[in-house]
């Protein structure tokens, strides 16, 4: 069981909007930047936002993300068939003294 | 360019040991620490551990104490993480990545993953 709780499935069709949720304790997201990222089949997982909503170089605009409280989410606008993936939140755990994540979210493009 | 390029897929037995490897380029080595990531088959991403090359500082996640070692070699910018007696549960791909602070910590960039297969 991950310590940051994300919906297991998420869909949409070309050109929708999706929103992945991220749920958390004060001890990660509430205390500390949430970052998330992309995993595309039979790849390594690949930075997609940090420190809350800021994208790498590279990463379409597409991509936003928020943070609130203990709960963060990520948008996908304007979704395309090369954005089905598993999507992972992620924050530092001041207990842990490391990072934790979310069990992932694996998006379908219908 | 940063690169972290990790060793190629193994099959082992229980009860073998094994000793994987990271070796990263395109960046000081010693100024940033390395994380080690598992994904059982089918399965999430977990934390193992991290280690800092500089001074080889290792932190491990509690789930993962006493089960791997994490080490490095500076002089040849490798990462290390390594098994003294296999199970079968170890089976899963593992990662190397790079921590990055920028006002919060995450992985900026990613070895190809490791595959580990154990199996008698």
């Amino acid at each position: 069981q991950s310590v940051l709780t994300q919906p297991p499935s998420a869909s949409g069709t070309p050109g929708q909007r999706v929103t992945i949720s991220c749920s958390g304790s004060t001890s990660n997201i509430g205390s500390n930047h949430v970052c998330w990222y992309q995993q595309l089949p039979g790849t390594a997982p690949k930075l997609l936002i940090y420190r809350n909503n800021q994208r790498p170089s590279g990463v379409p605009d597409r991509f936003s993300g928020s943070k609130s409280g203990t709960s963060a989410s990520l948008a996908i606008s304007g979704l395309r068939s090369e954005d089905e993936a598993d999507y992972y939140c992620a924050a530092w755990d001041d207990s842990l003294s490391g990072p934790v994540f979310g069990g992932g979210t694996r998006l379908t493009v219908l | 360019e940063v690169q972290l390029v990790q060793s190629g897929a193994e099959v082992k037995k229980p009860g073998e040991s094994l000793k994987i490897s990271c070796k990263g380029s395109g960046y000081s080595f010693t100024s940033y620490w390395i994380g080690w990531v598992r994904q059982m088959p089918g399965k999430g991403l977990e934390w193992m551990g991290i280690i800092y090359p500089g001074d080889s500082d290792t932190t491990y996640s509690p789930s993962f104490q006493g089960q791997v070692t994490i080490s490095t070699d500076k002089s040849i910018s490798t990462a290390y993480l390594q098994w003294s007696s296999l199970k079968a549960s170890d089976t899963a791909m593992y990662y190397c990545a790079r921590r990055y602070y920028d006002l919060g910590y995450y992985f900026d960039y990613w070895g190809q993953g490791t595959l580990v297969t154990v199996s008698s």
